[in-house]
């Protein structure tokens, strides 16, 4: 059974400073997404991550993945107070399903 | 490009009506299309998943008559919550996607349910 695990859940940083959000998941898996979602809001898709060492760029946002450690990041740079949400990874299952992580939520605070 | 519009948006009712939730995508075919559900501070929690003309598999635990799901068309499925309870409030989103399994889900706006 495919198990994804986000960390951390919550996370709060002054702009201007790096971090990264990292994504678990359990068993083989070459589907690995990025959704952000906003207060009370849908989600709005980031980055689709397909092969072992792709890496996608946007903004501020670099997301990779490494498919033999299962394992994906998403690193902010210079954060700004724009890109407080709350982040969700989701592993795409051998049925073409999403498994969600439980979502972090970053706060950036000026 | 790929836009699914979700309606209504929000929705405040009695307990013992019964809601339906339109799902539309606006500019491509969606073989598939999901049905989640929302708690607060949560994850989401996916409850079924329908495919243009079959029946829609619901996943453990979610009542097939409590949430009917239509998905009569390749732009269209609907979700009726019948007989709705306060227990039922919640945030539902539907989510679409093509036949190219790849390609990230797209998500409509959210319908945020409140039963009174």
């Amino acid at each position: 059974e495919l198990k994804v695990e986000q960390n951390p859940l919550f996370l709060s940083m002054q702009e201007g400073k790096n971090y990264t959000i990292y994504c678990n998941y359990s068993t083989t898996s070459d589907r690995l997404y990025w959704y952000r979602q906003d207060p009370g809001k849908s989600l709005e898709s980031l980055f689709v991550l397909l092969s072992n060492g792709a890496v996608k760029q946007e903004g501020r946002l670099m997301a990779s993945l490494d498919t033999k450690a299962r394992l994906s990041t998403l690193h902010i740079t210079a954060a700004v107070h724009d890109l407080s949400a709350t982040y969700f990874c989701a592993v795409g299952d051998s049925n073409y399903q999403l498994i969600w992580g439980a979502g972090t939520k970053l706060i950036i605070k000026p | 490009g790929a836009v699914v519009s979700q309606h209504p948006s929000r929705v405040i009712c009695k307990s013992g009506t019964s809601v339906k939730i339109e799902c539309r995508s606006l500019d491509f075919q969606a073989t598939t299309m999901f049905w989640y559900r929302q708690f607060p501070k949560q994850s989401l929690m996916l409850m079924a998943t329908s495919n243009e003309g079959s029946k829609a598999t619901y996943e453990q635990g979610v009542e097939k008559d409590k949430f009917l799901i239509n998905h009569a068309s390749l732009t269209l499925s609907t979700l009726t919550v019948t007989s709705a309870h306060p227990e039922d409030s919640s945030f539902y989103i539907c989510s679409a996607r093509t036949d190219t399994s790849n390609q990230p889900q797209h998500f409509g706006d959210g319908t945020r349910l409140s039963i009174l």
